[in-house]
């Protein structure tokens, strides 16, 4: 099967510091992944679509220069929310596709608090 | 923008009983998703479907998509507790790139 593995499962950090998240396929080679935030008892929110090689397309509204992300290789993608405040706190999910097939395989989440 | 709409938003039912959550679209789609998410944990995916009228099933699930692939509905035949969970629907849109967008959920609970 297509695993995903997300890291850290959860983070908690002091507002005006800066988080890193890391996305691993574990047994493919991921070209597409894709970043989502949930909200408690919402769906999954599209923030962001990153190719291998290539800058991530943000989704509107989400701003690029506090979540930065990078997709360096065909199994690493990495999110990291620059001076988080307390409304950055969120459950981060990440899916990767393979090649062009249509399912994404998601990630465990990443709860971050920051306080 | 497309936007995948989802009925109901919350559902809860006795054990045994039988369900349908329906998700729908103004858009069509080329395939859609259907994912399982629980507490806590990242959504698993259960189906894809890809052309208009097809029926799958899983064990006591069954997926159909609409004819013209603007919609889709989840049937869950005799709910057990295990069944209980948030339930999505996610269609991919081809624009200059492709991505994945959800629906807002159905969260289900089924009572022993």
């Amino acid at each position: 099967g297509a695993v995903v593995s997300q890291h850290p499962s959860r983070v908690i950090c002091k507002s005006g510091t800066s988080v890193k998240i890391e996305c691993r396929s574990l047994d493919f080679q991921a070209t597409t992944m894709f970043w989502y935030r949930q909200f408690p008892k919402q769906s999954l929110m599209l923030m962001a679509t990153s190719n291998e090689g290539s800058k991530a397309t943000y989704e509107q509204g989400v701003e690029k220069d506090k979540f930065l992300i990078n997709h360096a290789s065909l199994t690493l993608s990495t999110l990291t929310v620059t001076s988080a405040h307390p409304e950055d706190s969120s459950f981060y999910i990440c899916s990767a596709r393979r090649g062009t097939k249509t399912e994404a395989f998601f990630g465990q989440g990443t709860r971050l608090t920051v306080v | 923008t497309q936007l995948l709409e989802q009925s109901p938003q919350f559902l809860s039912i006795q054990e045994g009983e039988n369900l349908t959550v329906y998700c729908n679209s103004s858009s069509v789609f080329s395939s859609l998703q259907w994912y399982r998410q629980e507490p806590g944990e990242g959504p698993v995916l259960l189906v894809t479907v890809v052309t208009g009228g097809e029926v799958k099933k899983l064990k006591r699930l069954t997926f159909q998509f609409g004819d013209a692939r603007k919609d889709s509905s989840l049937h869950i035949t005799a709910a057990q507790p295990g069944d209980t969970g948030l339930y999505l629907c996610a269609g991919e849109v081809k624009t200059s790139y492709d991505k994945v967008i959800f629906g807002p959920g159905t969260s289900l609970s089924v009572i022993p």
